[in-house]
């Protein structure tokens, strides 16, 4: 079965630093892949998708990459702040019969951040 | 548009008892998805709908829970009868892009107390 795995323990980075979170996943090779933030007691809330022909994707602070070989993906933050501090989760889209799909998401790893 | 709406946001409910929660979609999208979040196995898909028809519920534990969709703007996941090892955090999402492994919106979640 598809098995995506992101590290367990927290991450604990300086303001101003980048944040480098990873995603790797096995038995299975997605066309796409997403990742959330969720905050405590809320809902996870979407943030980035790429698809495995993009190598890379920015969206101001963020960017995502993504390899295909080595069957991982990397998240960085740059420029943290205490306000990015909250768990990530990492998604993979997988695609069955009849071009059903969902996502399998990650156990999550928690980012904090310190002023 | 307010998001998806979820209600109770907390159920402390007694082994044996059934348990409802509900779900409020965004309007206009067309794939709605029940999720449930432990610490120990993470967010895990139970059963998504598309225009309102269940397309994969291989997710769904037990014969004890079911999911309703009677229209497009409502849908339903009871447990009957509840058990301890139900308690989790249960979410609802909605997607539009055409797909079921697109960016999802999710709502904030309703956490389940089986005494």
């Amino acid at each position: 079965s598809q098995k995506i795995e992101q590290n367990s323990e927290a991450l604990n980075i300086q303001e101003g630093k980048t944040a480098t979170l990873t995603c790797n996943y096995t038995n299975y090779s997605p066309a796409y892949l997403q990742w959330y933030r969720q905050d405590p007691g809320r809902g996870p809330v979407f943030l980035l998708l790429i698809r495995e022909n993009e190598k890379e994707k920015r969206k101001e602070r963020l960017k995502v990459t993504f390899d295909t070989t080595l069957k991982q993906s990397l998240f960085h933050i740059t420029a943290s702040q205490p306000a990015d501090s909250a768990t990530y989760l990492c998604a993979l889209a997988y695609i069955g019969s009849g071009n059903t799909g969902k996502l399998i998401f990650g156990q999550g790893t928690t980012l904090q951040v310190k002023p | 548009d307010a998001g998806v709406i979820q209600s109770p946001r907390h159920e402390v409910t007694e082994m044996g008892q059934e348990v409802t929660l509900r779900c409020k979609p965004i309007s206009g999208h067309d794939y709605l998805f029940w999720y449930r979040q432990t610490m120990m196995r993470g967010l895990e898909l139970l059963i998504y709908f598309n225009n309102n028809v269940p397309i994969d519920d291989s997710g769904m534990p037990e014969d004890r829970f079911s999911a309703k969709m009677p229209n497009a703007s409502f849908s339903t996941l009871k447990i009957q009868p509840s058990e301890p090892r139900d308690s989790a955090v249960y979410f609802c999402a909605s997607s539009f892009k055409g797909t079921s492994y697109n960016e999802q919106f999710f709502g904030p979640g309703t956490r389940l107390t089986v005494l």
